[in-house]
Protein backbone atom coordinates (compact mmCIF):
# COMPACT_ATOMS: atom_id res chain seq x y z
CA UNK A 1 0.00 0.00 0.00
CA UNK A 2 1.34 3.54 -0.90
CA UNK A 3 2.09 5.71 1.76
CA UNK A 4 2.73 9.14 2.08
CA UNK A 5 3.19 11.00 5.61
CA UNK A 6 4.52 14.42 6.39
CA UNK A 7 6.02 15.62 9.39
CA UNK A 8 7.97 18.74 10.59
CA UNK A 9 4.74 21.51 10.00
CA UNK A 10 4.48 23.99 13.21
CA UNK A 11 4.19 27.44 14.16
CA UNK A 12 7.47 29.73 12.98
CA UNK A 13 8.05 33.55 12.99
CA UNK A 14 8.13 35.48 9.98
CA UNK A 15 11.21 34.97 8.14
CA UNK A 16 12.14 32.11 9.71
CA UNK A 17 12.80 28.95 8.35
CA UNK A 18 11.29 24.97 8.63
CA UNK A 19 11.93 21.86 7.21
CA UNK A 20 9.26 19.68 6.45
CA UNK A 21 9.78 16.06 5.40
CA UNK A 22 7.74 13.59 3.77
CA UNK A 23 8.39 9.46 4.51
CA UNK A 24 7.26 7.18 1.68
CA UNK A 25 6.61 3.40 1.77
CA UNK A 26 4.93 1.02 -0.30
CA UNK A 27 6.16 1.60 -3.54
CA UNK A 28 10.16 2.47 -5.10
CA UNK A 29 10.59 5.60 -4.12
CA UNK A 30 13.57 6.43 -6.74
CA UNK A 31 11.17 6.13 -9.90
CA UNK A 32 8.99 8.71 -8.78
CA UNK A 33 9.13 12.20 -9.39
CA UNK A 34 7.71 13.82 -6.36
CA UNK A 35 5.84 17.11 -5.38
CA UNK A 36 4.80 19.88 -3.07
CA UNK A 37 1.15 21.14 -2.65
CA UNK A 38 -0.35 23.29 -0.76
CA UNK A 39 -3.59 24.65 0.53
CA UNK A 40 -4.06 28.06 2.52
CA UNK A 41 -6.89 27.86 5.13
CA UNK A 42 -10.11 27.72 3.50
CA UNK A 43 -8.53 28.12 0.19
CA UNK A 44 -7.76 26.07 -2.81
CA UNK A 45 -4.78 23.92 -4.00
CA UNK A 46 -1.21 25.20 -5.01
CA UNK A 47 1.81 23.58 -6.56
CA UNK A 48 4.51 24.15 -4.57
CA UNK A 49 7.16 22.29 -6.48
CA UNK A 50 8.98 19.24 -7.96
CA UNK A 51 11.78 17.13 -7.67
CA UNK A 52 12.78 14.29 -10.47
CA UNK A 53 13.24 11.11 -9.55
CA UNK A 54 16.77 11.07 -9.10
CA UNK A 55 16.84 14.58 -7.81
CA UNK A 56 18.83 16.24 -10.93
CA UNK A 57 16.06 18.73 -11.63
CA UNK A 58 13.38 20.48 -9.93
CA UNK A 59 10.75 23.35 -10.51
CA UNK A 60 9.21 25.68 -8.51
CA UNK A 61 6.63 28.53 -8.25
CA UNK A 62 7.18 31.84 -8.89
CA UNK A 63 6.68 33.13 -5.20
CA UNK A 64 8.76 30.31 -3.69
CA UNK A 65 11.56 30.47 -6.11
CA UNK A 66 14.63 31.77 -3.84
CA UNK A 67 13.66 30.78 -0.93
CA UNK A 68 12.12 27.14 -0.97
CA UNK A 69 14.23 24.04 -2.01
CA UNK A 70 12.75 20.61 -2.39
CA UNK A 71 15.28 17.95 -2.07
CA UNK A 72 14.95 14.07 -1.40
CA UNK A 73 16.83 10.96 -0.06
CA UNK A 74 16.56 8.37 -2.50
CA UNK A 75 18.17 6.02 0.36
CA UNK A 76 15.99 6.87 3.13
CA UNK A 77 12.43 7.40 0.72
CA UNK A 78 12.45 10.93 2.30
CA UNK A 79 11.58 13.62 0.42
CA UNK A 80 12.04 17.55 1.99
CA UNK A 81 10.50 20.83 1.49
CA UNK A 82 13.25 23.49 3.18
CA UNK A 83 11.38 26.85 3.66
CA UNK A 84 13.51 30.03 4.33
CA UNK A 85 12.42 33.40 4.37
CA UNK A 86 8.67 32.56 5.85
CA UNK A 87 5.90 35.09 5.08
CA UNK A 88 2.50 35.33 6.31
CA UNK A 89 1.02 34.25 2.92
CA UNK A 90 2.98 30.74 2.99
CA UNK A 91 0.38 29.85 6.10
CA UNK A 92 -0.84 26.36 4.86
CA UNK A 93 -1.65 22.98 4.77
CA UNK A 94 1.58 21.28 3.00
CA UNK A 95 0.73 17.85 0.90
CA UNK A 96 3.33 15.37 -0.05
CA UNK A 97 2.65 13.91 -3.65
CA UNK A 98 3.66 11.40 -6.01
CA UNK A 99 3.89 11.73 -9.83
CA UNK A 100 3.39 9.11 -11.82
CA UNK A 101 5.13 7.88 -14.60
CA UNK A 102 4.20 4.99 -17.80
CA UNK A 103 6.80 3.21 -19.79
CA UNK A 104 6.30 3.20 -23.78
CA UNK A 105 8.72 1.82 -26.41
CA UNK A 106 11.68 1.59 -24.38
CA UNK A 107 11.47 5.20 -22.84
CA UNK A 108 10.03 6.56 -19.40
CA UNK A 109 7.78 9.05 -19.33
CA UNK A 110 7.08 11.33 -16.19
CA UNK A 111 3.55 12.62 -15.77
CA UNK A 112 3.04 15.88 -14.04
CA UNK A 113 -0.29 15.02 -12.30
CA UNK A 114 -0.79 13.17 -8.89
CA UNK A 115 -1.97 10.04 -8.13
CA UNK A 116 -1.15 9.83 -4.54
CA UNK A 117 -1.35 12.73 -1.46
CA UNK A 118 -0.04 12.54 1.92
CA UNK A 119 -2.46 13.47 4.93
CA UNK A 120 -0.56 16.82 5.07
CA UNK A 121 0.96 18.95 7.82
CA UNK A 122 0.62 22.27 8.98
CA UNK A 123 2.55 25.26 8.94
CA UNK A 124 1.83 28.40 10.75
CA UNK A 125 3.62 31.54 9.80
CA UNK A 126 3.19 34.05 12.85
CA UNK A 127 4.43 36.29 15.51
CA UNK B 1 0.99 31.16 -16.04
CA UNK B 2 -2.49 29.30 -17.29
CA UNK B 3 -5.21 29.91 -15.47
CA UNK B 4 -8.47 27.60 -14.81
CA UNK B 5 -11.69 28.70 -14.13
CA UNK B 6 -14.52 26.34 -12.66
CA UNK B 7 -17.67 26.69 -12.58
CA UNK B 8 -19.92 26.95 -10.93
CA UNK B 9 -18.33 28.06 -7.58
CA UNK B 10 -20.95 25.81 -5.58
CA UNK B 11 -23.88 23.64 -7.16
CA UNK B 12 -26.59 22.22 -4.72
CA UNK B 13 -27.92 19.01 -5.67
CA UNK B 14 -30.47 16.06 -4.38
CA UNK B 15 -28.67 12.94 -4.03
CA UNK B 16 -29.43 10.76 -7.15
CA UNK B 17 -29.45 13.91 -9.39
CA UNK B 18 -26.48 14.01 -12.14
CA UNK B 19 -24.32 17.26 -12.55
CA UNK B 20 -21.60 18.44 -14.77
CA UNK B 21 -18.74 20.77 -13.46
CA UNK B 22 -16.96 22.84 -15.70
CA UNK B 23 -13.39 23.78 -16.20
CA UNK B 24 -12.04 26.26 -18.47
CA UNK B 25 -8.59 27.31 -19.50
CA UNK B 26 -6.43 30.30 -20.11
CA UNK B 27 -5.56 29.00 -23.46
CA UNK B 28 -5.57 25.34 -25.30
CA UNK B 29 -4.02 22.61 -23.12
CA UNK B 30 -5.45 19.76 -25.27
CA UNK B 31 -6.07 16.78 -23.04
CA UNK B 32 -3.70 17.90 -19.86
CA UNK B 33 -6.18 18.42 -17.66
CA UNK B 34 -7.19 16.35 -14.44
CA UNK B 35 -9.90 16.21 -11.77
CA UNK B 36 -9.53 15.37 -7.66
CA UNK B 37 -12.38 15.33 -5.10
CA UNK B 38 -10.88 16.78 -1.62
CA UNK B 39 -13.91 15.78 1.52
CA UNK B 40 -13.75 17.85 4.26
CA UNK B 41 -10.31 17.50 5.89
CA UNK B 42 -8.92 14.82 4.04
CA UNK B 43 -6.24 15.14 1.28
CA UNK B 44 -7.17 14.98 -2.57
CA UNK B 45 -8.04 12.03 -4.47
CA UNK B 46 -7.50 11.45 -8.34
CA UNK B 47 -10.68 11.27 -10.12
CA UNK B 48 -9.88 11.38 -14.04
CA UNK B 49 -6.43 11.59 -16.03
CA UNK B 50 -5.87 13.36 -19.24
CA UNK B 51 -9.77 14.92 -19.19
CA UNK B 52 -11.43 11.02 -19.99
CA UNK B 53 -9.33 8.20 -18.62
CA UNK B 54 -10.74 6.47 -15.74
CA UNK B 55 -8.64 5.74 -12.88
CA UNK B 56 -8.77 2.50 -10.45
CA UNK B 57 -11.02 2.13 -7.73
CA UNK B 58 -12.94 5.26 -8.55
CA UNK B 59 -16.59 4.62 -9.33
CA UNK B 60 -17.62 4.94 -12.85
CA UNK B 61 -20.04 7.31 -12.32
CA UNK B 62 -17.40 9.72 -12.67
CA UNK B 63 -16.49 10.75 -16.07
CA UNK B 64 -14.58 13.19 -17.69
CA UNK B 65 -14.68 14.91 -21.17
CA UNK B 66 -13.22 18.13 -23.18
CA UNK B 67 -10.33 18.78 -25.42
CA UNK B 68 -8.34 22.53 -25.73
CA UNK B 69 -9.76 25.06 -23.35
CA UNK B 70 -13.53 23.37 -22.11
CA UNK B 71 -13.36 20.39 -19.44
CA UNK B 72 -16.31 18.60 -18.03
CA UNK B 73 -16.27 16.50 -14.61
CA UNK B 74 -19.60 14.56 -14.64
CA UNK B 75 -21.17 12.47 -12.03
CA UNK B 76 -24.35 9.78 -12.83
CA UNK B 77 -26.36 9.65 -10.09
CA UNK B 78 -25.22 11.60 -7.37
CA UNK B 79 -24.65 9.72 -3.70
CA UNK B 80 -24.11 10.90 -0.54
CA UNK B 81 -19.99 10.19 -0.52
CA UNK B 82 -19.64 12.16 -3.49
CA UNK B 83 -20.72 16.03 -1.35
CA UNK B 84 -17.42 17.66 -1.33
CA UNK B 85 -15.18 19.86 -3.12
CA UNK B 86 -14.19 19.21 -6.99
CA UNK B 87 -10.78 20.52 -8.79
CA UNK B 88 -9.24 20.34 -12.40
CA UNK B 89 -5.55 20.75 -12.69
CA UNK B 90 -3.64 21.25 -15.74
CA UNK B 91 0.06 19.47 -16.66
CA UNK B 92 -0.03 21.63 -20.08
CA UNK B 93 2.37 24.11 -18.64
CA UNK B 94 5.51 22.87 -16.23
CA UNK B 95 4.10 25.59 -13.82
CA UNK B 96 1.12 23.85 -12.93
CA UNK B 97 -1.91 24.99 -11.58
CA UNK B 98 -5.22 24.15 -10.35
CA UNK B 99 -8.77 25.58 -10.78
CA UNK B 100 -10.29 27.37 -7.80
CA UNK B 101 -13.27 24.23 -7.13
CA UNK B 102 -16.64 23.38 -7.26
CA UNK B 103 -17.97 22.83 -3.83
CA UNK B 104 -21.05 20.13 -4.07
CA UNK B 105 -23.63 20.06 -1.71
CA UNK B 106 -26.79 18.91 -0.60
CA UNK B 107 -30.05 20.65 -1.50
Amino acid sequence: EVQLVESGGGLVQPGRSMKLSCAASGFTFNNYDMAWVCQAPKKGLEWVATISYDGSSTYYRDSVKGRFTISRDNAKSTLYLQMDSLRSEDTATYYCARQPFYYYDGTYYYDWYFDFWGPGTMVTVSS
Amino acid sequence: NIVLTQSPATLSVTPGESVSLSCRASQSISTSIHWYQQKSNESPRLLIKYASQSISGIPSRFSGSGSGTDFTLSINRVESEDFSIYYCQQSYSSLLTFGSGTKLEIK
